[in-house]
């Protein structure tokens, strides 16, 4: 069972805009930032948000963070079919000196 | 440009031990960040097994902490994981990854920015 939590599954059509939440505790999202791992099938994760909000280079301006207390979202505005993935939410935790994940949203475009 | 990339057998015994290596380019393990592993079962989300920066501590994940050693090649510039005793549930696919920690907007960061394509290992007699 993951630490955070994630909606296991999440849809929308071409150019619409999905969100995906993550849920966690004071002790990880709570105190500490948030990043999202976008992985699409069968390739290894990919770092789409750190620090909450920021995109790495490369990463479209579509991809956003945000984070309020102990909960944490990711939303992708003008959905492609080529964001069909899964998505998984990470926080430190400080108690354990390593990263928590959530246990990942499958993203469909329908 | 950072790349990772993992290596070893893909067929375990149950009981024995799991080893892996994590091979680095375009960046020296000796020059500072921190560098890891995480793991995915079938079908399953993320684990994050351990991290160690280059002579400094290493960390475990509790729940794996008594069956698992990282060591350095720092010559080779490659990294180790060994996990003993393993059973059905170690199955996965094994990710090295390395770990930046920064300052961003006044916080303290830490996220995995480059991961190696990952390597899958099965544990059956």
């Amino acid at each position: 069972q993951s630490v955070l939590t994630q909606p296991p599954s999440a849809s929308g059509t071409p150019g619409q805009r999905v969100t995906i939440s993550c849920s966690g505790s004071n002790s990880d999202i709570g105190r500490n930032t948030v990043n999202w791992y976008q992985q699409l099938p069968g390739t290894a994760p990919k770092l789409l948000i750190y620090s909450n909000n920021e995109r790495p280079s490369g990463v479209p301006d579509r991809f956003s963070g945000s984070k309020s207390g102990t909960s944490a979202s990711l939303a992708i505005s003008g959905l492609q079919s080529e964001d069909e993935a899964d998505y998984y939410c990470a926080a430190w935790d400080d108690s354990l000196n390593g990263p928590v994940f959530g246990g990942g949203t499958k993203l469909t475009v329908l | 440009q950072v790349q990772l990339q993992e290596s070893g057998p893909g067929l375990v015994k149950p009981s024995e031990t799991l080893s892996l290596t994590c091979a680095v380019s375009g960046y020296s393990i000796s020059s500072g960040s921190y560098w890891g592993w995480i793991r995915q079962p079938p079908g399953k989300g993320l684990e994050w097994i351990g991290s160690f920066y280059h002579g400094g501590s290493t960390y475990f994940n509790p729940s794996l902490k008594s069956r698992v050693t990282i060591s350095v090649d720092a010559s080779k510039n490659q990294f180790s994981l060994k996990l003993n005793s393993v059973t059905a549930a170690d199955t996965a696919v094994y990710y090295c990854a390395r770990r930046l920690v920064g300052l961003v907007r006044g916080a303290t960061s830490y996220y995995m920015d480059v991961w190696g394509k990952g390597t899958t290992v099965s544990v059956s007699s």
